[in-house]
């Protein structure tokens, strides 16, 4: 079980689509972020949300765009993907400053 | 950031202790040392974290060395469900901080 939520599961989309993922947690964690993982990869880090402030972007392409609407929910919003972005979209979050990272089981994404 | 190196993969016997190293030489004096791992298809599992103690909990014990330059994650009683990639993270103290995932140590339990 996780306390970090991921909706929905699986996605597939066309590459004309709009889609968003969404990360949901109750653990009044204040930091979140979102990971995308490739296959036999390891997370590659996209985004930190800051007490609901966007943080740090690692140079992300801008048809993924990331929001934090409160302070319990994360969306990731999809425009215009490529089939090369078909990965495991993880969400994670943290307490406090020397917290570890708290993941979700992720959103397989297929773009086709 | 300090860099992390892990062997690609390793074995370890069902039942044996399996012990996971890493080295991060280059670790400064305010990064803590965090371990997790992944099984397939699952997202990260926190396994433990520590400054320059070793610590233990349920899962597994943390070694650090003396002057911190590498570590030890052990796995007193491997069982088969362990069989996943683990992955050793240095990170500074701060709330938004990037936690950077490494390639990771596939271990694999054999029966």
């Amino acid at each position: 079980d996780t306390e970090v939520t991921q909706t929905p599961k699986h996605l597939v989309m066309g590459m004309t689509n709009k889609k968003s993922l969404k990360c949901e947690q109750h653990m009044g964690h204040r930091a979140m972020y979102w990971y995308k993982q490739k296959a036999k990869k390891p997370p590659e880090l996209m985004f930190v949300y800051s007490y609901e402030k966007l943080s740090i972007n690692e140079s992300v392409p801008s048809r993924f765009s990331p929001e934090c609407p409160n302070s319990s929910l994360l969306n990731l919003h999809l425009h215009a993907l490529q089939p090369e972005d078909s990965a495991l979209y993880l969400c994670a979050t943290r307490r406090a400053d020397n917290s570890p990272l708290h993941f979700g089981n992720g959103t397989r994404l297929t773009v086709t | 950031d300090a860099k992390t190196t892990q062997p690609p993969s390793m074995d370890c016997a069902e039942g044996r202790a399996a012990n996971l190293p890493c080295n991060h030489s280059t670790i400064s004096g305010n990064e803590y040392v965090y371990w997790y791992r992944q099984i397939h298809s699952q997202g990260p599992q926190y396994i433990i974290h520590g400054l320059k103690n070793n610590e233990t909990n349920e899962m597994a014990s943390l070694i650090i060395t003396e002057d911190r330059k590498s570590s030890t994650l052990i796995l007193p009683h491997a069982t088969l469900r362990d069989t996943a990639v683990y992955y050793c993270i240095v990170r500074v103290w701060g709330l938004g901080q990037n936690f950077v995932f490494g390639p990771g140590t596939r271990l694999s339990v054999l029966p």
